[in-house]
């Protein structure tokens, strides 16, 4: 079985500084792993991925997310925070090898931006 | 282009009474899915869909029935509505049908609070 796990229910920082989203996983096989973002009565929307070949992904809005197959980890970053990135935080894994055709969810990291 | 859409955007219901959710999208995408999202439990699967004609059963898809219409209508139907389906679901498509490389696009959600 795969599952997911983010240790945070809210990350606090302020506003110009570096933000970070922690999000582990354990999968059976090579993972495909991805970040979404949801603002209020929204839907989630697709921050970045995972795949294969270079550690570090670059996203949307200037995320970006490193992956360590060493700690099973996919850790999501931001250099500069602002306050508008102030939403909940969402990791997903899912297994390449297998071929499933679901995601497994964490149960979110709430993000707050301080001005 | 609309994406995903999702009606009712709310609905109240009593229990043991049914009602449909609907979903569609406009972007040709084969696979679709229901998710429900708790407080603290994240995006939990109901059922999928990986292609027309096709459904499976996800994590949680007890009390729940589906439809697969058509290529673009994936259908959500509640028999017999009970207090613990009160909820926020979530419609989602993805393009291709194996494995997940490609990302999950989602609707606004359907606020159902079953009394």
């Amino acid at each position: 079985a795969q599952s997911v796990a983010q240790p945070e229910d809210q990350v606090n920082v302020a506003e110009g500084n570096p933000l970070t989203v922690k999000c582990t996983y354990s999968v059976s096989g090579n993972p495909y792993l991805f970040w979404y973002v949801q603002y209020p009565n929204r839907g989630l929307q697709f921050l970045l991925k995972y795949i294969t070949g270079d550690n570090l992904v670059k996203g949307s809005y200037g995320f970006e997310a490193e992956f360590n197959k060493s700690q099973t980890s996919f850790h999501l970053k931001k250099p500069s925070a602002l306050v508008s990135d102030s939403a909940l935080y969402f990791c997903a894994v899912s297994v390449m090898d297998t071929g499933r055709r679901a995601l497994t969810f964490g149960s979110g990291t709430r993000l707050q931006v301080q001005p | 282009n609309a994406g995903v859409t999702q009606t009712p955007k709310f609905q109240v219901l009593k229990t043991g009474q049914s009602m449909t959710l609907q979903c569609a999208q406009d972007m040709n995408h084969n696979s679709m899915y229901w998710y429900r999202q708790d407080p603290g439990m994240g995006l939990r699967l109901i059922y999928y869909s990986a292609s027309e004609g096709t459904t499976d059963k996800g994590e949680v898809p007890n009390g729940y029935n589906v439809s697969r219409l058509n290529k673009r209508e994936f259908s959500l139907r509640l028999e017999s509505a009970a207090p613990s389906q009160t909820s926020v679901y979530f419609c989602a498509s993805r393009a291709g049908t194996g494995g997940q490389n490609q990302p999950q696009h989602f609707g606004d959600g359907t606020r159902l609070s079953i009394l």
